[in-house]
């Protein structure tokens, strides 16, 4: 079962418009949220992180809105630049074990 | 630093072979991963080890085994290739701790015909 919801699947936006992914979660236990990005043929690599007792954290271009109640957070990338174009993940972890789930992930694609 | 290194970067096997795939890191973790990535599925996790010694199933365990040698090393093992394990795997490492960053490394495309 997937514990961690994303959405969309891909997302096409212009130059210089606003990117944003959306995630739910199930799993109340969950207490660190990061968002990974990747490109093709590499790894993925931790972009920005959020802990549930903030509800925004803002890092250059990309910020993270969290919502507790709603068990939902999102990515949004301002100003995207097609150097942004790359596979986004949300993920969550808990304090109870290691494990890292992660979101189905979102292709991100931005014109020029 | 190397990070998080994966041999090998490419392998193709034909079904009902064996393989195992090999993961090192040298940033002293605690807690390795492998996951499996496909289109539209996300990451998925297969296996992890919270520490040297012990394993736990993830997600999507059937088909595969796991060792975790030692604090370094977490291997990934396919008994018996299927055309359903067609997929890019890739292993990780964190600390223990919850809000720290998982390290990934490149990534190791497997195809099984």
């Amino acid at each position: 079962q997937q514990q961690v919801k994303q959405s969309p699947q891909s997302l096409i936006v212009q130059k210089g418009g606003i990117s944003i992914i959306n995630c739910a979660y199930e799993n109340t236990a969950f207490d660190y949220f990061p968002w990974y990005q990747q490109f093709p043929g590499k790894g993925p690599a931790l972009l920005i992180a959020i802990r549930p007792d903030v509800s925004e954290k803002k890092e250059g271009r990309f910020t993270i809105s969290f919502n507790k109640s709603a068990k939902q957070f999102s990515l949004h990338i301002m100003d995207s630049q097609p150097g942004d174009s790359a596979t986004y993940f949300c993920a969550a972890r808990g304090t109870s074990g290691s494990r890292l789930t992660f979101g189905e992930g979102t292709q991100l694609t931005v014109n020029p | 630093n190397a990070g998080v290194t994966q041999t090998p970067k490419f392998q193709v096997l034909k079904t009902g072979q064996s393989m195992t795939l090999q993961c090192a890191q040298d940033m002293n973790h605690n807690s390795m991963y492998w996951y499996r990535q496909d289109p539209g599925m996300g990451l998925r996790l297969i296996y992890y080890s919270a520490s040297e010694g012990t394993t736990d199933k993830g997600e999507v365990p059937n088909g595969y085994n796991v060792s975790r040698l030692n604090k370094r090393e977490f291997s990934l093992r396919l008994e018996s290739a299927a055309p359903s394990q067609t997929s890019v795997y890739f292993c990780a490492s964190s600390d223990r701790r919850s809000n720290t960053e998982a390290f990934f490394g490149q990534g190791t495309r497997l195809t099984v015909v």
